[in-house]
């Protein structure tokens, strides 16, 4: 079956770095892109941006544009989402989802909470 | 502010019909584009509950049903069950970003 598991929580000092990783199984790992959602606390879902596993293309939400790089390993079937010069504000449980057809994500991972606090 | 408005909460007694409205731009779901669906129990991932507007993934009961008309979408639950009490969240296709946009969110209570 299909899954998606990502790594542990995690917990960074503003200005840090962060980088989650969402591993994949049950499935062709190139045929399907990866979309990252953040949601923070008592809040929404974020869409953050996608990454096709099939040549690694990708496309970033506007605001986090020079911040966020997503990159993938077809050896492993994993795909990263990397988060720099963190802000209390990104504080939230992130996200991993399979990108299926009709741009929706039919998987999701178990979310991450990345926490950044001083 | 979210780019899909859907109310903030809705609630019904158990047994009861209730709906979730979805309403976008011409430029999304008028131009064209699936809405699709997730609901997300407390603490837990969302999960896809109608995909194209209107298709239920296997193993979503009957109960839940999605409909699109024009710029909006909605989404029945009918006999309402303790169970459904979740957050539920409306998602479609913006190209101008070339990306997911989503709803707000909305709550339902079962009463």
């Amino acid at each position: 079956q299909v899954q998606l598991v990502q790594s542990g929580a995690e917990v960074k000092k503003p200005g840090a770095s962060v980088k989650v990783s969402c591993k994949a199984s049950g499935y062709t790992f190139t045929s399907f892109g990866i979309s990252w959602v953040r949601q923070a606390p008592g809040q929404g879902l974020e869409w953050m941006g996608w990454i096709s596993a099939y040549n690694g293309n990708t496309n970033y939400a506007q605001k986090l544009q020079g911040r966020v790089t997503m990159t993938t390993d077809t050896s492993t079937s994993t795909t990263y989402m990397e988060l720099r010069s963190l802000r209390s504000d990104d504080t939230a449980v992130y996200y991993c989802a399979r990108d299926s057809v009709g741009a929706t994500g039919d998987y999701w991972g178990q979310g991450t909470l990345v926490t950044v606090s001083s | 502010q979210s780019v899909l408005t859907q109310p903030p909460s809705v609630s019904g007694a158990p047994g009861q019909r209730v709906t979730i409205s979805c309403t976008g731009s011409n430029s999304i779901i008028g131009a064209g584009y699936d809405v699709h669906w997730y609901q997300q129990l407390p603490g837990t991932a969302p999960k896809l509950l109608i995909f194209g507007n209107t298709n239920r993934p296997s193993g979503v009961p009957d109960r839940f049903s999605g409909s699109k008309s024009g710029t909006s979408a909605s989404l029945a639950i009918t006999g309402l069950q303790a169970e459904d009490e979740a957050d539920y969240y409306c998602q479609s296709y913006d190209s101008s970003l070339s990306g997911w946009v989503f709803g707000g969110g909305t709550k339902l209570t079962v009463l």
